[in-house]
């Protein structure tokens, strides 16, 4: 079964507006750790932001903030006032942390976002 | 502060050659993680390494594959005989620690087999 669902293969925002990236997750572990990351098209993988599962608030990163709603095990990124520079592949990862050993990064499908002018 | 470094950055090389994928972590970082992209499968951890020791290479496809951490600044992926199905770009990531467990990534290496 997948662990990490990315709905969205494909997404078109209007530059300056907001998008939403969805993610939901699978797990019975009560200590987890949600991240994101974006696949831009020259292929490095950057970080952009992480949420633990017992973290109160959602996390921010400038523009970046993950809507994070434990009961429906959802992780999406919001990305505020989008720029062209923001159109690339986005994935959502889980940490699973099975019994004595490391958490191990299991990732989503990815999502290509479009920004448009 | 230089991020994680992978050598080469293209390889193309004809089936059944051996292949050598070279990756130097953050320094300061002990976990060392080697991943494979493809369209088919996605991004998938091969192996990983704590303190220059492998920890879970279940990931690893087959006898092919090998990994190697000689010490805390470099890791090598081999593959030996290549063969097409290896195509794929192979991603190198560390992180800190097990508290701060966010993985930084290198540039990748794009492996093309003929």
């Amino acid at each position: 079964a997948q662990k990490i669902t990315q709905t969205q293969p494909g997404m078109f925002v209007q530059e300056k507006e907001a998008v939403t990236l969805d993610c939901t997750y699978d797990t019975s572990d009560p200590s987890y750790g949600l991240f994101w990351y974006k696949q831009p098209s020259s292929g490095e993988m950057i970080f952009l932001i992480y949420q633990g599962s017992y973290d109160q608030q959602n996390a921010t990163e400038g523009r970046y903030s993950l809507n994070f709603q434990k009961a429906r095990k959802s992780a999406n990124l919001v990305i505020s006032a989008s720029q062209l520079g923001d159109s690339a592949m986005y994935f959502c990862a889980m940490r699973e942390a099975p019994s004595g050993g490391y958490n191990k990064l299991i990732f989503g499908a990815g999502t290509r976002l479009a920004v448009h002018p | 502060d230089a991020g994680v470094i992978q050598s080469p950055r293209h390889e193309v090389t004809e089936m059944g050659q051996e292949v050598t994928l070279r990756c130097k972590p953050i320094s300061g970082h002990d976990y060392l993680f080697w991943y494979r992209q493809t369209m088919m499968r996605g991004l998938e951890l091969l192996i990983y390494f704590n303190n220059n020791v492998p920890i879970d290479d279940s990931g690893m496809p087959e006898d092919r594959f090998s990994a190697k951490m000689p010490n805390a600044s470099f890791s090598t992926l081999k593959i030996q005989p290549s063969e097409p199905r290896d195509s794929a770009v192979y991603f190198c990531a560390s992180s800190l620690s097990r508290e701060r467990e966010t993985q930084y990534f290198g540039p990748g290496t794009r492996l093309l087999v003929l």
